[in-house]
């Protein structure tokens, strides 16, 4: 089965952009989370969204924002953006026939904020 | 609030060496526990979890860990490394709460580089 599919794979973008990144979870899953990744602060959560309602939210300013559509597909936004916003952005999707504790990763989203 | 540590940065093992990989939780409910790998350009891939069953968990490729309460620990081992194993390694917590834990949101270790050497 196809597995998260994250476009696009790589972006430039200059401070003070704004910037939308998808994902397309795995056939029949749900719920879909999103984690930012950088050398120095490692893997952080960003949010969680399930049936297109957001359940969990990560400490970051409310810059980021995310939704989810009825078809599970799911965008986050980064308004305003800024030098630290460069990372790889990671979504994972569960759920489905899959078991619930098991998180299927993209590859991601490679951001470079100039 | 859920954490994990994990000791050492990188890690090197010769080719068929035992690999050991640390990671110590902090919690005060029992933890759901993780071990995700990265390859290079690729996303996460989990390799094996615990959630509360048996303490000894087997994952894939090989690997196995050992969750003890005793210790907050749940270190990653496999008795013979192959150079397929070169990767950064993940230990995370998911948080749980009365009825139920929350998979999505992960708290990860700051991760374990695993050099093997031929």
């Amino acid at each position: 089965k196809a597995g998260v599919t994250q476009t696009p794979r790589y972006l430039i973008k200059t401070r003070g952009q704004q910037v939308t990144l998808s994902c397309s979870p795995i056939s029949g899953h749900r719920s879909v989370s999103w984690y930012q990744q950088t050398p120095g602060q490692g893997l952080q959560f960003l949010f969680e969204y399930f049936s297109e309602t957001q359940r969990n939210k990560g400490n970051f300013p409310g810059r980021f924002s995310g939704r989810q559509f009825s078809n599970s597909r799911s965008e986050m936004n980064v308004s305003t953006l800024e030098l630290g916003d460069s990372a790889l952005y990671l979504c994972a999707s569960r759920g489905g026939r899959d078991s619930n504790e098991k998180l299927f990763f993209g590859s991601g989203t490679q951001l470079s904020v100039l | 609030a859920q954490s994990v540590t994990q000791l050492g940065s990188h890690v090197s093992v010769s080719e068929g060496a035992l690999v050991l990989l640390r990671c110590n939780y902090s919690s005060s409910v029992p933890p759901y526990l993780f071990w995700y790998v990265q390859y290079p350009n690729q996303g996460l891939q989990l390799l094996l979890k615990y959630t509360s069953a048996a303490t000894l968990v087997k994952g894939i490729n090989g690997f196995e860990a050992e969750f003890k309460k005793s210790e907050t620990s749940f270190h990653l081992t496999k008795p013979s490394a192959h150079m397929s194993d070169a990767a950064e390694y993940f230990c995370a917590v998911s948080p749980t709460f009365a009825g139920g834990t929350s998979y999505g949101k992960l708290t990860f270790g700051q991760g374990t580089i695993l050099t093997v050497h031929p």
